[in-house]
């Protein structure tokens, strides 16, 4: 199974927003709505931002969004803030009862 | 608030075996053994890679390709522990090993432990 591309990097200033593209096929994230995005920062381990495409859990603030078309799921951090600067990663069930990992984007602000 | 303490990992030769453990605690909404649980890798200079997941009862259990047969995660529900066995190591498996409680299967991991480094090298 191969991972979900995702571009190497991202950027923006202070208070723009960024989108980050997750890109697979019809057997992953275009037939499930089980994507899920991680934000993990440098030395830590990886936090949950967004489950089924476009849910956010208790705690992560509205800037972070998340939707889904076609084949390609996407991240939008709105508000761009310094602590945002993070390596960030989309996952999205394969069928076949796998799980499979975008590439990761290095975001810099 | 739900934590997740890993323990194991270190330097292992080629061909070697290691046993990784996570304790769980904090559980408040639901048990531990209501919850599907994951271990994800990260190698160096790699992105996050999914390795295992284990079913709440431990009846079922889905790997990667690159690590069936070799790899085995178990959980121990009255201990609130899970665990990853690891033979025939290799190389490509030296990696941050995290392990992650699942909403259900196949959602999302949250949260996750603090990571074990898992060196394979002669």
């Amino acid at each position: 199974q191969s991972a979900l591309t995702q571009p190497p990097s991202a950027s923006g200033s202070p208070g723009q927003s960024v989108t980050i593209s997750c890109t697979g096929t019809s057997s992953d994230v275009g037939g499930y709505n089980y994507v899920s995005w991680y934000q993990q920062l440098s030395g830590k381990a990886p936090k949950l931002l967004i489950y089924e495409v476009t849910k956010r859990p208790s705690g992560v603030p509205d800037r972070f969004s998340g939707s889904k078309s076609g084949n390609t799921a996407s991240l939008t951090v709105s508000g761009l803030q310094a602590d945002d600067e993070a390596d960030y990663y989309c996952t999205s069930y394969a069928g076949s009862d796998k799980v499979v990992f975008g590439d990761g984007t290095k975001v810099t602000v | 608030e739900v934590q997740l303490v890993q323990s194991g990992g270190g330097m292992v030769q080629p061909g070697g075996s290691l046993r990784l453990s996570c304790a769980a605690s904090g559980f408040t909404f639901a048990p531990f053994n209501k919850y599907w649980m994951t271990w994800v890798r990260r190698a160096p200079g790699k992105g996050l890679e999914w390795v295992a997941s284990i079913k709440h009862d431990g009846t079922a259990q889905f790997y990667v390709a690159s690590v069936k047969g070799r790899f085995t995660i178990s959980r121990d529900n009255p201990k609130n522990s899970l665990y990853l066995e690891m033979n025939s190591l290799r190389a490509d498996d030296t990696a941050v090993y995290y392990c992650a409680v699942m909403r259900a299967w196949p959602n999302s991991f949250d949260p996750w432990g603090q990571g074990t480094l898992v060196t394979v090298s002669s």
